[in-house]
């Protein structure tokens, strides 16, 4: 099952905060954070492996629910490297080897 | 420390014509290895992946295929490419485990015309 996204696209002024939230209908082992910038390839941020974790990068943290059927992606202070497109992903089998991407949320920052 | 190559960059091929995308790691023992498929403006589908030579799952019917002679060397080909295979193809490794991140190579954009 796909985790979904939401929302789907958001625009950002420079300095703005926003949330990438990431469900799912069954409870995850773990969540892992991309991000993808145009034209490129994506690039590892974060993994959260345990209920009620928040992990931080920079200005960029994120949070896994108690009942890891959610995860939500912050990003403070927008800068305008942020704009990409935000995966998250998560194992779709218990061998932990095929990685199930999210639907995708597209991020603009703008001056 | 690991680094992934994939190649080439870019390629623009007739429909029908054969395909052979390939993907070498260097840096690290017996990795797992994934080819992703991304069409525009779309998310990554998994088309295959690999835990060691010889070793091939695949995610998704079609007319692609993937094989790896080495331990560090993951190939993508097609006999007949169709206007349906065009896209981003982006070939990824990692060591595994139950954190198993994947770091990924620069891809492979593709046109079938």
């Amino acid at each position: 099952q796909q985790p979904v996204q939401s929302p789907q696209a958001v625009i950002l002024r420079e300095g703005e905060d926003a949330v990438i939230n990431c469900s799912s209908s069954k409870a995850l082992y773990s969540v892992h954070w991309y991000r993808q910038k145009h034209g490129e390839a994506p690039v590892f941020l974060m993994i959260l492996l345990k209920g009620g974790e928040q992990k931080g990068h920079d200005k960029i943290s994120a949070s896994f629910n108690e009942k890891k059927q959610q995860s939500s992606l912050y990003l403070t202070a927008s800068q305008l490297s942020y704009s990409g497109t935000y995966f998250c992903g998560t194992f779709k089998n218990t061998g932990f080897q095929k990685l199930v991407f999210g639907t995708g949320t597209r991020l603009l920052v703008s001056p | 420390s690991q680094t992934i190559h994939q190649w080439p960059a870019t390629l623009v091929q007739p429909v029908g014509s054969p395909l052979s995308l390939e993907c070498t790691v260097e840096g690290t023992s017996n990795p797992n290895l994934y080819w992703y498929r991304q069409a525009a403006g779309r998310g990554l589908q998994l088309l295959f992946y690999s835990v060691g030579i010889g070793q091939i799952s695949s995610e998704v019917p079609q007319n692609l295929s993937a094989s790896r002679p080495q331990d560090r060397q993951f190939i993508l080909s097609s006999k007949k490419l169709l206007l349906s295979d065009s896209g981003f193809y982006l070939c990824a490794w990692s060591v595994g485990g139950a954190k198993n991140i994947q770091y990924f190579g620069a891809g492979t954009r593709l046109s079938v015309l």
